[in-house]
């Protein structure tokens, strides 16, 4: 079985501020992909990252930032200097290797940045 | 950039009618999938296709739902007998196969069962 959990429901942030996403999965396989999803109140979800289970390196994007550590089977997610166009919903997807293709969600993290 | 894309934006209809999602996968992208979203709740996933089959479902594909790929680019969901309960945003998605993980979604069909 597998599964993705987002702690945080809703974050509120003023603009500028740096807001880290939790994301915490389960899986009993040995190899998985874990990907960020954004989806904007128009509702799409935008593909933002994905990382396989073999490789831990972190990852920098512009002001995006991604910390995966297997020791806590963690991959969060960081904005740096936040702004107003980043307030959405994001979600957090595990795949494994020997499950389909299917993702597997978390419950979205909704984050609001204000001015 | 290449994008997958899903009509209608939106649809209502009664319960017990049947509706027809369709969605135009990334053209050169060999597995499809359709996935739900219940408002404010997480997205699910329903069924993925593969050489022209069902590769994968969840328990939620049950025997009012079918998909199909009538032609060289479009990919469906029909759901039967549409229940209150299957009011959701519908996405579609694909990826390029074996080793491309990556699934690129649609903007979503908004389906509203009165």
């Amino acid at each position: 079985a597998q599964k993705v959990t987002q702690a945080q429901t809703e974050i509120s942030v003023v603009e500028k501020e740096d807001v880290t996403l939790d994301c915490v999965y389960e899986t009993r396989d040995t190899t998985y992909y874990l990907f960020w999803y954004k989806q904007p109140p128009s509702g799409e979800l935008v593909f933002l990252i994905r990382r396989n289970s073999f490789d831990e390196q972190n990852e920098i994007s512009g002001r995006y930032s991604w910390n995966f550590q297997k020791s806590t089977s963690s991959f969060n997610f960081t904005i740096t200097a936040s702004q107003v166009v980043d307030s959405a919903v994001y979600f957090c997807a595990l795949r494994n290797n020997n499950a389909g293709n299917m993702l597997t969600f978390g419950g979205g993290t909704r984050l609001m940045v204000k001015p | 950039e290449p994008e997958v894309t899903q009509t209608p934006s939106h649809q209502v209809t009664q319960m017990g009618q049947e509706v027809i999602l369709r969605c135009v996968p990334i053209s050169n992208h060999l597995y499809f999938y359709w996935y739900r979203q219940i408002l404010g709740q997480k997205v699910e996933f329903l069924v993925s296709f593969y050489n022209n089959e069902i590769s994968e479902k969840s328990e939620i594909f049950d025997d009012q739902f079918s998909v199909e790929r009538p032609d060289g680019s479009n990919f469906t969901l029909k759901i039967r007998s549409t229940k209150l309960e299957d009011s959701a945003m519908y996405f579609c998605a694909s990826s390029e196969g074996q080793g491309k993980e990556t699934q690129y979604f649609g903007p979503g069909t908004r389906l509203l069962v009165l």
